[in-house]
């Protein structure tokens, strides 16, 4: 099982500002095949990147992921305050398909 | 567009069977997996296990001896039991579904069902 280590925990940016959130996986993961979701408060996941760097439907140019082998960036330029939310990452080259423990982006 | 509906009995007593139900609305069963997905505050999200179109199944081997995920394409619905469930099945369950056109790849979640287990 791929064990997906995410960092920082917590990110406390200002609108205006840029975000990088980090995924290090345990072993390499199979074909870039990593996404990038976004939870906000009492909603479901929303899946914002896929295949390690494409855009998934109605996501903003601002989202943009990055990586191979075992490290992965999603990074998030330009913030605004709608983007406080937590950001998983995910693996699902083989199964079982596992998440990172999440980072949790404040907007100041 | 894809709408998910999920169901299900909310409070359960250890050594019961937890049974989850999510229907598709808006597209038939082809091209897509459908999954469930649990999240709880201490381990996260984690999956369990998905379906697709052809019935094939993948699950968690963490959850496998006592899960079972099948799908009623007739009524387009997707159904998730886990057996002899204990306090640490207590999460929020979600359905979602993942469907991949060429490149392009979009998912659909339930609104997820809290489970509790309790005696």
């Amino acid at each position: 099982e791929i064990v997906l280590a995410q960092s920082p925990g917590t990110l406390s940016l200002s609108p205006g500002e840029g975000a990088t959130l980090s995924c290090r996986a345990s072993q390499s993961v199979s074909s870039r095949l990593l996404a990038w979701y976004q939870q906000k408060p009492g909603r479901a996941p929303r899946l914002l990147i896929y295949d390690t760097s494409s855009r998934a439907s109605g996501i903003p140019d601002r989202f943009s992921g990055s990586g191979s082998g075992t490290d992965f960036t999603l990074t998030i330029s330009r913030l605004e305050p709608e983007d406080s939310a937590v950001y998983y990452c995910q693996h699902y080259g083989w199964s079982p398909y596992t998440y990172g423990q999440g980072t949790k982006l404040e907007i100041k | 567009q894809v709408q998910l509906q999920q169901w299900g009995a909310g409070l359960l007593k250890p050594s019961e069977t937890l049974s989850l139900t999510c229907i598709v609305y808006n597209k038939s069963f082809s091209g897509y997996n459908w999954n469930w997905i649990r999240q709880t505050p201490g381990k996260g999200l984690e999956w369990i296990g998905e379906i697709n179109d052809s019935g094939n199944t993948k699950y968690n081997p963490s959850l496998e001896r006592r899960v079972t995920i099948s799908a009623d394409t007739s009524r387009n619905q997707f159904s998730l039991k886990l057996k002899s469930v204990t306090a640490a099945d207590t999460a929020l369950y979600y359905c979602a579904s993942f469907h991949r056109n060429g490149n392009d790849l979009a998912d659909c979640w339930g609104q997820g069902s809290l489970v509790t287990v309790s005696s």
